[in-house]
């Protein structure tokens, strides 16, 4: 079955630089989640999109914006990057609302992002 | 707001062996859903177990079920027939029913099956 695809796998940047970060989301899945998992740390919610709104939003820093797009990947931006915002990235999405509320969040295999 | 708590850090037990890990959370929410995750060294995130607030059955999934206790706020996973496979990070997570929120997460169980 096919899963969640995040692009790019691994990724080096310098502090101040920009990045970003794609999620091709499960095919007919139409709800995007991103998520932060710093070293030894549980993953933290960051924002959510649903038929390219806006959804949720949790702890995500002013510096980083997200968008979903009308094949309904999403991308992260994250500008003037800091050393503290190494982490794994990762992408979930679900199944159409008119399926019920309790669609289980699929992740992909993230992104680890280094900033030196 | 959601918490969710997990307190043991870390468990080890030997193949074949039964374990539960326990885990507490905190909602003002009525309609809620309650998950466990695996991360095994790969760092994936795979998805163990759903349970509804609203069902009173407990949920099972092959070696895996849950214990829920609504009124006590507990959701333990049991493990049974271990397996050295099951070696990984264990979360739980909790998110309302509203549709596209996010997850909250415990801190995690270092679950390391002995052989």
């Amino acid at each position: 079955a096919a899963g969640v695809i995040q692009s790019p796998r691994h990724l080096i940047k310098e502090k101040r630089e920009t990045a970003t970060l794609k999620c091709y989301p499960i095919p007919r899945h139409d709800t995007v989640y991103w998520y932060q998992q710093g070293p030894g740390q549980d993953p933290q919610f960051l924002i959510s999109f649903y038929e390219k709104m806006q959804s949720d939003k949790g702890s995500i820093p002013d510096r980083f914006s997200a968008q979903q797009f009308s094949d309904y990947h999403s991308e992260l931006n994250m500008s003037s990057l800091e050393l503290g915002d190494s982490a794994l990235y990762f992408c979930a999405s679900s199944s159409p609302r008119r399926m019920g509320s309790r669609a289980e969040q699929y992740f992909g295999p993230g992104t680890r992002l280094t900033v030196t | 707001a959601q918490t969710v708590t997990q307190s043991q850090p870390e468990m080890s037990v030997q193949e074949a062996e039964t374990v539960t890990l326990s885990c507490t959370y905190d909602t003002s929410e009525s309609n809620y859903y309650l998950f466990w995750y695996k991360q095994p060294p790969s760092r994936q995130m795979i998805l163990v177990i759903r349970q509804e607030a609203y069902k009173q059955q407990n949920a099972t999934e092959n070696r895996f079920s849950v214990n829920f206790q609504k009124a006590a706020k507990s959701f333990s996973l049991k493990i049974s027939d271990s397996q050295l496979g099951d070696t990984a990070m264990y979360f739980c997570a909790s998110r309302s029913g509203g549709g596209a929120d996010g997850l909250t997460f415990g801190k995690g169980t270092h679950l390391i099956i002995q052989p």
